[in-house]
């Protein structure tokens, strides 16, 4: 199975800032990486697909990056409704699995 | 509108079995496959498997071979997903996810089973 190791687990930042986080498969899966946030009581919801592109109604302020082994999605001018958890998401054949995931809190 | 519409909560004894569902609307039931994840208080998401409603080929992640069965009802857009021999291990939140076959990344997710395992 692909490991997926992302990072920071937890990361405090303020609205305004711009945060990175990463994840880290341990093998090549190209740019077949996908990035959720979640909220506390909710389901995930898709931010990027193919490591880089947005999903609908996504906006702009969140970017993703990378292919083969890292991957990074950034998150520029922190709004209020960024704060939760982040998860990573190989999707180079099965079993899919996710990264333990990063919560964003509030400073 | 795309809605995956889950069972309600379940409270069930150590040992016993549990189904929950999943019905679709506001796309074609059978163009995209149907996925299972796993979600236990405070943790990381957990892949259990998934079901391409159309022919009902099914793959399951290897630790849920014997945990978990899938499988669809074309007439009602449903898609069901039965737990047994359960114990406190099992106590999550499930949600069903659809992709379609040319990316296993989920667009639209239920808004999850609650399944809680006590005597």
């Amino acid at each position: 199975d692909i490991q997926m190791t992302q990072s920071p687990a937890s990361l405090s930042a303020s609205v305004g800032e711009t945060v990175t986080i990463t994840c880290r498969a341990s093998e090549n899966i190209y740019s077949y990486l996908a990035w959720y946030q979640q909220k506390q009581g909710k389901s995930p919801q898709l931010l990027v697909y193919n490591a880089k592109t947005l999903a609908e109604g996504v906006p702009s302020r969140f970017s993703g990056s990378g292919s083969g082994t890292q991957f990074s999605l950034k998150i520029n001018s922190l709004q209020p409704e960024d704060f939760g958890s982040y998860y990573c998401q190989h999707h180079y054949g099965t079993p899919l699995t996710f990264g333990a995931g990063t919560k964003l809190e509030l400073k | 509108q795309v809605q995956l519409q889950q069972s309600g909560p379940e409270l069930v004894r150590p040992g016993a079995s549990v189904k929950m569902s999943c019905k679709a609307s506001g796309y074609t039931f059978t163009s995209y496959w149907m996925h299972w994840v796993k979600q236990r208080p405070g943790q990381g998401l957990e892949w259990i498997g998934m079901i391409d409603p159309s022919n009902s080929e099914t793959r399951l992640n290897q630790k849920f071979k014997d945990k978990a069965t899938l499988n669809v009802d074309k007439s009602s857009n449903t898609a069901y997903m039965q737990l047994s021999s359960l114990t406190s291990e099992d106590s999550a939140v499930y949600y069903c996810a659809r992709s379609w076959d040319y990316g296993r990344y989920f667009d639209y997710w239920g808004q999850g089973t609650t399944l809680t395992v006590s005597s």
